[in-house]
């Protein structure tokens, strides 16, 4: 059981290039979020799904696209990269709507913008 | 705004000592407070929660205080080992709707052999 996989676990980019980062889950979660961290500043909350279709924005979703075509995947787009989204970013889940049920994250993705 | 305050941000404890970190929280609707645990590379996992209608919960050398009046809760960690060196996380949620997390800042814990 594979759990939260992310890819890829590096990547440099451009000024101005677009990427998309991946995250797919194999427990048949409903409920995907996408954060970042930047150091000493916790996690932030990007984007949520409660389920295939459904995505919300969270506390800061400035710069970033998701999409939830099924249960199992739910890439995070980033259309014009900027210095600013460097980061790492972290992709969860949890099964629903009880929030007692741990979110599990992934590895992370450690993304850098020169 | 910061809903949810985590300090002290980085701790150093002997071996054998308590660990104590601290939160504070403002929205009175939060009615989950997790602690994960972050070892470097790795994502957040789980360590243990509480919900407001018990004042301490333990699991192990873990414990949670938790102060509804005051708006605060606390992870103990007795005997710290260096196996517990790592960065803590408090979080916040409700139980309702679409519920999801605050996290606080985050602690590193190093815990000196």
């Amino acid at each position: 059981n594979a759990g939260v996989t992310q890819t890829p676990k590096f990547r440099i980019l451009k000024i101005g290039q677009s990427m998309t980062l991946q995250c797919t889950q194999d427990m048949n979660h409903n409920y995907m979020y996408w954060y970042r961290q930047d150091p000493g500043m916790g996690l932030k909350l990007i984007y949520y799904s409660v389920g295939a279709g459904i995505t919300d924005k969270g506390e800061v979703p400035n710069g970033y696209n998701v999409s939830r075509s099924t249960t199992e995947d739910f890439p995070l787009r980033l259309e014009l990269a900027a210095p600013s989204q460097t980061s790492v970013y972290f992709c969860a889940s949890r099964p629903g709507q009880i929030s007692n049920q741990p979110q599990h994250f992934g590895d992370g993705t450690r993304l850098s913008i020169l | 705004q910061q809903q949810v305050k985590q300090s002290p941000q980085s701790l150093i404890v002997q071996k054998g000592g308590i660990s104590i970190i601290n939160c504070a929280y403002e929205n009175t609707a939060f009615d989950y407070f997790p602690w994960y645990q972050q070892f470097p590379g790795k994502g957040p996992a789980l360590l243990i929660a509480i919900r407001p209608d018990v004042s301490e919960k333990k699991e192990g050398r873990f414990t949670i205080s938790f102060n509804k009046s005051a708006k605060q809760f606390s992870l103990h960690i007795m005997d710290s080992q260096p196996g517990d060196s790592a960065t803590y996380f408090c979080a916040a949620s409700r139980d309702s709707g679409y519920s999801t997390l605050t996290f606080g800042k985050g602690t590193m814990l190093l815990v000196s052999p």
